[in-house]
């Protein structure tokens, strides 16, 4: 089974619009971290936000938001008021406390329109 | 410090040659991951180092494919007779020793390969 499904391959969102994107996760263990990664055409990966598994509240940076829902096991990503450089791919990735690995999911591709 | 830094950033060889990458993390980080990205898919796991110890290695990492971390710091990437399948973007990460499961990776540019 994936350990972390992205079933947007594409998402298009009108500049200064909000957007959410969709993941979800498949763990055993009590323990793990939910990670969005951004990656624009340039190829870096980049960190955007982080949600631990016994975070009470969801994780938010500036204008990325994490909709957390433990029971769903899914951890969306919302961003709010949309940029022209927020078009990219996002990753949305797991790390277990028993692993050593970052399980990344198939990314979703994000175009802002002006 | 300036991060995570990968050489080269593009490598372009013939099929049956030897390439080797390699990845400066960040200096403080004691892990280190190596991840290869294929046209529209997300990073796949090859190795993790902690330290000088390679800790775990992927069923892609075939026989092929060697990684080493000397000392702990840099780490290369060798890719023995290389094959078109092999192309891909070789993404090199570090990240501290953290409690539990936090603490992101930190990526650096990657090294694209193509093998013609």
């Amino acid at each position: 089974a994936q350990k972390i499904t992205q079933t947007q391959p594409g998402m298009f969102v009108q500049e200064k619009e909000a957007v959410t994107l969709d993941c979800t996760y498949d763990t055993s263990d009590p323990s793990y971290g939910l990670f969005w990664y951004k990656q624009p055409s340039s190829g870096e990966m980049i960190f955007l936000i982080y949600q631990g598994s016994y975070d009470q509240q969801n994780a938010t940076e500036g204008r990325y938001s994490l909709n957390f829902q433990k029971a769903r096991k899914s951890a969306n990503l919302v961003i709010s008021a949309s940029q022209l450089g927020d078009s990219a791919m996002y990753f949305c990735a797991m790390r277990e406390v028993t692993g050593n690995q970052f399980y990344f999911g198939t990314g979703t591709s994000l175009t802002v329109i002006p | 410090d300036t991060g995570v830094s990968q050489d080269p950033r593009h490598k372009i060889t013939k099929r049956g040659q030897n390439v080797t990458f390699r990845c400066d993390p960040i200096s403080e980080h004691n892990r280190l991951y190596w991840y290869r990205q294929t046209l529209g898919q997300g990073p796949e796991f090859l190795t993790y180092f902690q330290n000088e110890a390679q800790l775990e290695k992927s069923r892609l990492l075939s026989d092929r494919f060697s990684a080493e971390r000397p000392k702990g710091s840099f780490s290369t990437l060798e890719i023995q007779r290389t094959e078109q399948g092999d192309s891909a973007m070789y993404l090199c990460a570090s990240s501290p020793t953290v409690q539990a499961n936090t603490g992101e990776l930190f990526f650096g540019e990657g090294s694209r390969l193509t093998v013609l």
